[in-house]
Protein backbone atom coordinates (compact mmCIF):
# COMPACT_ATOMS: atom_id res chain seq x y z
CA UNK A 1 0.00 0.00 0.00
CA UNK A 2 3.10 2.09 0.67
CA UNK A 3 4.18 1.80 -2.88
CA UNK A 4 4.50 4.14 -5.71
CA UNK A 5 4.69 2.65 -9.33
CA UNK A 6 6.46 4.38 -11.98
CA UNK A 7 6.53 3.55 -16.10
CA UNK A 8 8.44 3.45 -18.20
CA UNK A 9 11.65 2.79 -16.75
CA UNK A 10 13.18 4.68 -19.80
CA UNK A 11 12.36 7.06 -22.66
CA UNK A 12 13.72 8.56 -25.38
CA UNK A 13 12.11 11.48 -27.20
CA UNK A 14 12.74 13.96 -29.77
CA UNK A 15 13.70 17.08 -29.57
CA UNK A 16 10.31 19.50 -29.61
CA UNK A 17 8.66 15.95 -28.82
CA UNK A 18 5.82 14.87 -25.64
CA UNK A 19 7.41 12.98 -22.97
CA UNK A 20 5.11 11.45 -20.41
CA UNK A 21 5.70 9.62 -17.51
CA UNK A 22 3.20 7.99 -15.36
CA UNK A 23 2.60 6.91 -11.64
CA UNK A 24 0.01 4.90 -9.45
CA UNK A 25 -0.45 4.51 -6.21
CA UNK A 26 -2.42 2.67 -3.74
CA UNK A 27 -2.94 4.77 -0.51
CA UNK A 28 -5.99 6.77 -0.39
CA UNK A 29 -4.30 8.75 2.73
CA UNK A 30 -1.76 10.44 0.39
CA UNK A 31 -2.27 13.97 -0.44
CA UNK A 32 1.02 15.36 -1.50
CA UNK A 33 2.64 14.07 -5.17
CA UNK A 34 5.90 15.90 -5.87
CA UNK A 35 7.92 15.05 -9.20
CA UNK A 36 12.26 15.51 -8.63
CA UNK A 37 14.29 15.18 -11.61
CA UNK A 38 17.75 14.08 -11.14
CA UNK A 39 21.06 14.62 -13.02
CA UNK A 40 23.59 12.52 -13.08
CA UNK A 41 26.06 13.10 -10.14
CA UNK A 42 23.67 15.38 -8.59
CA UNK A 43 20.89 15.04 -5.87
CA UNK A 44 17.18 15.49 -6.78
CA UNK A 45 15.20 18.83 -7.60
CA UNK A 46 11.70 19.34 -6.70
CA UNK A 47 10.72 20.00 -10.22
CA UNK A 48 6.75 20.62 -9.54
CA UNK A 49 4.03 19.38 -7.23
CA UNK A 50 0.13 18.69 -6.75
CA UNK A 51 -2.44 18.10 -4.15
CA UNK A 52 -5.50 16.21 -4.70
CA UNK A 53 -7.59 19.12 -4.66
CA UNK A 54 -6.73 20.25 -8.28
CA UNK A 55 -6.87 18.12 -11.28
CA UNK A 56 -3.75 19.92 -13.38
CA UNK A 57 -0.86 22.10 -12.33
CA UNK A 58 0.93 23.78 -15.28
CA UNK A 59 4.28 25.37 -15.01
CA UNK A 60 6.23 26.00 -17.88
CA UNK A 61 6.54 23.23 -20.04
CA UNK A 62 6.06 20.99 -17.19
CA UNK A 63 1.98 19.88 -16.06
CA UNK A 64 0.67 16.96 -13.84
CA UNK A 65 -1.88 15.49 -14.60
CA UNK A 66 -4.01 14.10 -11.55
CA UNK A 67 -6.62 11.28 -11.82
CA UNK A 68 -7.57 10.58 -8.43
CA UNK A 69 -10.49 8.01 -8.80
CA UNK A 70 -8.24 6.21 -10.50
CA UNK A 71 -5.12 6.75 -7.99
CA UNK A 72 -2.74 8.09 -11.29
CA UNK A 73 -0.96 10.88 -12.33
CA UNK A 74 1.15 11.79 -14.55
CA UNK A 75 3.93 14.18 -15.86
CA UNK A 76 4.21 15.75 -19.09
CA UNK A 77 6.97 17.46 -20.64
CA UNK A 78 6.17 19.52 -23.86
CA UNK A 79 8.27 21.23 -26.45
CA UNK A 80 11.12 18.28 -25.12
CA UNK A 81 15.05 19.76 -25.22
CA UNK A 82 18.28 17.93 -24.99
CA UNK A 83 18.53 20.10 -21.08
CA UNK A 84 15.60 17.66 -20.13
CA UNK A 85 17.58 14.37 -20.59
CA UNK A 86 17.95 13.55 -16.72
CA UNK A 87 16.18 10.73 -14.65
CA UNK A 88 12.11 11.82 -13.23
CA UNK A 89 10.98 10.44 -10.14
CA UNK A 90 6.99 10.88 -8.72
CA UNK A 91 6.34 10.79 -5.43
CA UNK A 92 4.04 10.78 -2.81
CA UNK A 93 3.14 11.71 1.16
CA UNK A 94 0.81 12.43 3.43
CA UNK A 95 1.47 16.01 4.17
CA UNK A 96 2.03 16.17 8.10
CA UNK A 97 3.01 18.92 10.63
CA UNK A 98 6.97 17.64 11.69
CA UNK A 99 8.25 16.03 8.87
CA UNK A 100 7.75 14.75 5.28
CA UNK A 101 7.49 10.96 4.22
CA UNK A 102 7.97 10.77 0.64
CA UNK A 103 7.16 7.60 -0.81
CA UNK A 104 9.17 7.51 -4.66
CA UNK A 105 8.91 5.68 -7.92
CA UNK A 106 11.78 4.15 -9.17
CA UNK A 107 12.60 6.58 -11.62
CA UNK A 108 12.51 7.16 -15.20
CA UNK A 109 15.42 7.67 -17.64
CA UNK A 110 14.63 10.55 -20.35
CA UNK A 111 17.16 10.53 -23.00
CA UNK A 112 16.82 13.55 -25.55
CA UNK A 113 17.38 13.14 -29.26
CA UNK A 114 18.48 16.04 -31.28
CA UNK B 1 18.96 31.40 1.36
CA UNK B 2 19.34 27.98 2.37
CA UNK B 3 21.78 25.51 1.38
CA UNK B 4 22.66 21.44 1.98
CA UNK B 5 26.15 20.26 2.03
CA UNK B 6 27.01 16.37 1.73
CA UNK B 7 30.92 14.99 1.91
CA UNK B 8 32.31 13.25 0.90
CA UNK B 9 31.02 13.21 -3.11
CA UNK B 10 32.54 9.52 -3.31
CA UNK B 11 33.93 7.33 -0.92
CA UNK B 12 35.68 3.80 -1.19
CA UNK B 13 35.42 1.48 1.81
CA UNK B 14 37.02 -2.07 2.25
CA UNK B 15 34.23 -4.54 3.73
CA UNK B 16 34.54 -4.56 7.59
CA UNK B 17 35.68 -1.03 7.50
CA UNK B 18 33.40 2.15 9.69
CA UNK B 19 31.18 4.89 7.52
CA UNK B 20 31.05 8.54 8.35
CA UNK B 21 29.23 10.35 6.52
CA UNK B 22 27.98 14.06 7.24
CA UNK B 23 25.86 16.29 6.38
CA UNK B 24 24.83 20.09 7.58
CA UNK B 25 22.15 22.61 6.24
CA UNK B 26 22.62 26.26 6.60
CA UNK B 27 20.47 29.10 6.41
CA UNK B 28 17.90 27.62 8.33
CA UNK B 29 16.77 26.67 12.10
CA UNK B 30 15.33 23.37 13.58
CA UNK B 31 14.80 21.39 10.52
CA UNK B 32 14.01 18.10 9.27
CA UNK B 33 16.47 16.18 8.63
CA UNK B 34 16.59 12.92 6.49
CA UNK B 35 18.90 10.21 5.00
CA UNK B 36 17.87 8.47 1.85
CA UNK B 37 19.49 5.56 -0.29
CA UNK B 38 19.49 5.59 -4.07
CA UNK B 39 20.06 2.01 -5.71
CA UNK B 40 19.52 1.31 -9.36
CA UNK B 41 15.88 0.81 -10.70
CA UNK B 42 14.72 1.13 -6.74
CA UNK B 43 14.59 4.47 -6.60
CA UNK B 44 14.88 6.88 -3.16
CA UNK B 45 14.26 4.72 0.03
CA UNK B 46 14.09 6.25 3.07
CA UNK B 47 16.52 4.90 5.93
CA UNK B 48 16.22 7.54 8.78
CA UNK B 49 14.57 11.06 9.67
CA UNK B 50 14.99 13.68 12.47
CA UNK B 51 13.05 16.43 13.64
CA UNK B 52 15.35 17.56 16.15
CA UNK B 53 18.69 17.12 18.23
CA UNK B 54 19.01 13.68 19.13
CA UNK B 55 15.47 12.91 17.88
CA UNK B 56 16.90 9.56 15.22
CA UNK B 57 13.76 7.75 13.39
CA UNK B 58 14.66 4.28 11.22
CA UNK B 59 12.65 3.22 8.53
CA UNK B 60 14.46 -0.04 7.98
CA UNK B 61 16.22 -2.36 9.71
CA UNK B 62 20.00 -2.37 8.33
CA UNK B 63 23.45 -1.85 9.14
CA UNK B 64 23.20 1.69 9.47
CA UNK B 65 22.72 4.38 12.22
CA UNK B 66 22.17 7.98 12.38
CA UNK B 67 23.13 10.73 14.83
CA UNK B 68 21.72 14.37 15.15
CA UNK B 69 24.37 16.15 17.28
CA UNK B 70 23.50 19.69 16.15
CA UNK B 71 20.64 21.19 15.01
CA UNK B 72 22.26 21.46 11.63
CA UNK B 73 24.23 18.29 11.50
CA UNK B 74 23.00 15.05 10.27
CA UNK B 75 25.53 11.74 10.45
CA UNK B 76 25.09 8.49 9.10
CA UNK B 77 27.41 5.66 10.29
CA UNK B 78 28.25 1.91 10.43
CA UNK B 79 30.52 0.15 12.41
CA UNK B 80 31.43 -2.33 10.07
CA UNK B 81 30.26 -2.00 6.21
CA UNK B 82 28.91 -4.60 4.44
CA UNK B 83 29.26 -5.14 0.59
CA UNK B 84 25.50 -4.91 0.18
CA UNK B 85 25.77 -1.23 1.87
CA UNK B 86 27.18 0.14 -1.71
CA UNK B 87 25.05 3.14 -2.87
CA UNK B 88 24.46 6.84 -3.10
CA UNK B 89 23.27 8.25 -0.24
CA UNK B 90 21.58 11.38 -0.34
CA UNK B 91 20.53 13.91 2.90
CA UNK B 92 17.91 15.90 2.39
CA UNK B 93 15.74 18.50 4.89
CA UNK B 94 12.64 20.18 5.39
CA UNK B 95 11.67 23.15 7.66
CA UNK B 96 9.96 22.49 10.61
CA UNK B 97 6.65 24.10 8.61
CA UNK B 98 7.01 21.18 6.47
CA UNK B 99 8.48 22.92 3.02
CA UNK B 100 9.18 20.77 -0.06
CA UNK B 101 12.07 18.31 0.66
CA UNK B 102 15.29 19.60 -0.52
CA UNK B 103 18.30 16.92 -1.46
CA UNK B 104 22.01 17.29 -1.39
CA UNK B 105 24.28 16.27 -4.14
CA UNK B 106 25.27 12.97 -2.35
CA UNK B 107 27.67 10.34 -2.29
CA UNK B 108 28.95 7.72 -3.83
CA UNK B 109 29.75 4.87 -1.39
CA UNK B 110 31.80 2.14 -2.92
CA UNK B 111 32.39 -1.04 -0.54
CA UNK B 112 35.29 -3.32 -1.85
Amino acid sequence: QQQVKQSPQSLIVQKGGISIINCAYENTAFDYFPWYQQFPGKGPALLIAIRPDVSEKKEGRFTISFNKSAKQFSLHIMDSQPGDSATYFCAASIENTGFQKLVFGTGTRLSGQS
Amino acid sequence: SQTIHQWPATLVQPVGSPLSLECTVEGTSNPNLYWYRQAAGRGLQLLFYSVGIGQISSEVPQNLSASRPQDRQFILSSKKLLLSDSGFYLCAWTSADNSPLHFGNGTRLTVT
